[in-house]
Formats: structure tokens, sequence, C-alpha cells
């Protein structure tokens, strides 16, 4: 495997079910972010990690859950979804230092497109 | 703040040129650009910093104007290759590397024989 992986591609869910989104990447990097991706709207960045320590959270509901084990793997646990978060759910990664880093170019993954029933 | 992003559509026959647009209200410290075709994720082109600087990628270059914060992405002699959604992604702050981005909403192009 090679650049950012994501598992499943597809996953369809009622409001009461939980399920795991995962996210690997093979790149070395330690920096790794979640995104969703909506119809007709711009890319949301949900959670950043970095060195494995979650650094963002930009107001993200409760039934969204990150866990980042190691710097090679990332999962968003999700329960008691609602229909509108619905979307395509994007992994990244990217390598950044502890100093002032400028470039900070991110690879993504395939993406995981999340129904919610 | 998300960046705004112009035209939000274009079509373009092979060969033609294109400029997208990218404007923030804030300051910012770098722009990224990343290129999404149906289906697939979005792939990198280039980062720009704060400076005005100028980058190129065989026939993609872009600029960014650090006063008016503003970037735009330059297709020149547009392949059918091109095709898919060009987005912007804005870094604010005063350097530190945030490393969150913001993304605009995306410029479909199309290009056409």
């Amino acid at each position: 495997e090679t650049g950012v992986t994501q598992t499943p591609r597809h996953l369809v869910m009622g409001m009461t079910n939980k399920k795991s989104l995962k996210c690997e990447q093979h790149l070395g990097h330690n920096a790794m972010y979640w995104y969703k991706q909506s119809a007709k709207k711009p890319l949301e960045l949900m959670f950043v990690y970095n060195f494995k320590e979650q650094t963002e959270n930009n107001s993200v509901p409760s039934r969204f859950s990150p866990e980042c084990p190691n710097s090679s793997h990332l999962f968003l646990h999700l329960h008691t979804l609602q229909p509108e978060d619905s979307a395509l759910y994007l992994c990244a990664s990217s390598q950044v230092s502890g100093r002032k880093q400028p470039y900070n170019e991110q690879f993504f993954g395939p993406g995981t497109r999340l129904t919610v029933l | 703040q998300q960046p705004v992003q112009s035209p939000q559509a274009v079509i373009l026959r092979e060969g033609e040129d294109a400029v997208i647009n990218c404007s923030s209200s804030k300051a910012l410290y770098s722009v990224h650009w990343y290129r999404q075709k149906h289906g697939e994720a979005p792939v990198f082109l280039m980062i720009l910093l704060k400076g005005g600087e100028q980058k190129g990628h065989e026939k993609i270059s872009a600029s960014f104007n650090e006063k008016k914060q503003q970037s735009s992405l330059y297709l020149t002699a547009s392949q059918l290759s091109y095709s898919g959604t060009y987005f912007c992604g804005t870094e604010r702050g005063s350097g530190a590397g945030s490393y969150q981005l913001t993304f605009g909403k995306g410029t479909k192009l199309s290009v056409i024989p």
C-alpha cells in the first residue's frame, strides 16, 4: 500500500449504529487530519493530530470521536449520527516539524462515502 | 472564515487559458491549491507563502498578492486532464504554521475538446 488509504470506501448506517472509519498513511508523516466534504460545501476540517496529539477540534459534535493510536493510523468513531452527517469523509496526512513549518502539503486518502439513514 | 473563490465554474476548450481567484478578508500566511477529480481525493498542486511568491507546475502557475490577500491560479494551454474542481486552502496567522487549512467552495473547471 502506498500513500493514504481509507476503509471502508462506502458505509451506510442507521442513526443508532456505531461504526468506525479507518485511515492509514504509509508516508512516514507525523500529522493527520479528518475532513468532511458535503455536496456544494467546502472541505471542512474536523480534527488535527500532530505527533499523535490532538491539536485542533473545530467544534465538531461529540457523536464524532477521533482516535490516533500512532502516527500512521487515525480512526473516526461514529455513534448516533444524523442524516445531515451524510458526506464524504477524507483523511489526510502531512509532515510537520515543531518549528515554523512553511510547507504543509497534505496528502489525501480516497475518502469514505457515508450515508446515514 | 472561508476564502472566496471565483469563478464558481468555467468551461474551456483545449488550449485555452483560465484564471481562478481566491480571496480572503483575513491576513494569510500561506495559500494552498488542490485539484479534485470526480470521485477521487484532492491532489496537491502548490503552496504559496506570503511575500508575493509565484510558483509554477508545468503549465499551471500561481501567485500570491499579500496586500490584497488574494491568490490566483493560472492554467495555460489547458488540457483535458485539467478538468476537475480546484480548491484553495488558506492558512491564517503570523507564520507559526498552524497546519490548519480553511478551504474555499471550489471552482469547477471543465475542459472540452
